[in-house]
């Protein structure tokens, strides 16, 4: 079985300030790693992904994330947000077929 | 690329009625999954198929849902009756051969009175 957990609900930050969305898994098994974006009444977004390889991976919008597997975490972090970056953030696992996403983690993103 | 495409975008019905939710996956993905998120529960997965084969349906609810798959591009849930308490959002998604990540539709907002 695996499972996520997202530390945080909610997180409110200024506009051009830094970001840090944490996550934590576990799973028995080696995993895939993903950060979707649900921004108001659309569906999820895959943002990044970690598959294998360079445990650093990063989107094409400045969101990266870290694999960490001594600590089992995935955070996603982004050093400067616009207002557009505020929406839901979901962290997921994968070792196979089925996603197990978090709680999500809300964004607001203020001038 | 159209992406996953979801009908309809809402859908408002009386406790009791059929609800039929419609999905076309990405072309060429041969898993389909249909995922139910709410705010008490967050996304729960309901039920997986590979190669139109339902192969994983233990989140399916109760037997009041039923989903199928006839070909490789059109998926259907039903809900027969509806209740107030499925009222959430019914999200479709798919993924390509050997590719873990899922691609999401818009949904549907569901909303049982």
């Amino acid at each position: 079985a695996q499972s996520v957990t997202q530390l945080d609900s909610q997180v409110p930050v200024f506009e051009e300030a830094p970001v840090e969305l944490r996550c934590n898994y576990s799973s028995s098994v080696s995993v895939y790693l993903f950060w979707y974006v649900q921004y108001p009444n659309q569906g999820l977004q895959l943002l990044l992904k970690y598959l294998s390889g360079s445990t650093l991976v990063e989107s094409i919008n400045g969101f990266e994330a870290e694999f960490n597997k001594s600590q089992t975490s995935f955070h996603l972090r982004k050093p400067s947000v616009h207002i557009s970056d505020t929406a839901e953030y979901f962290c997921a696992v994968s070792n196979d077929y089925k996603l197990s996403f978090g709680a999500g983690t809300t964004v607001t993103v203020r001038a | 690329d159209a992406g996953v495409i979801q009908s309809p975008r809402h859908e408002v019905t009386e406790m009791g009625q059929e609800v039929t939710l419609r999905c076309k996956p990405i072309s060429g993905h041969n898993s389909l999954f249909w995922y139910r998120q709410t705010m008490m529960r967050g996304l729960e997965l309901l039920i997986y198929f590979n190669n139109n084969v339902p192969i994983d349906d233990s989140g399916m609810p109760e037997d009041r849902f039923s989903a199928k798959m006839p070909n490789a591009s059109f998926s259907t849930l039903k809900i027969q009756p509806s209740e107030p308490r499925d009222s959430a959002v019914y999200f479709c998604a798919s993924s390509p051969p050997h590719g873990p990540e899922a691609f999401f539709g818009q949904g549907t907002r569901l909303t049982v009175v």
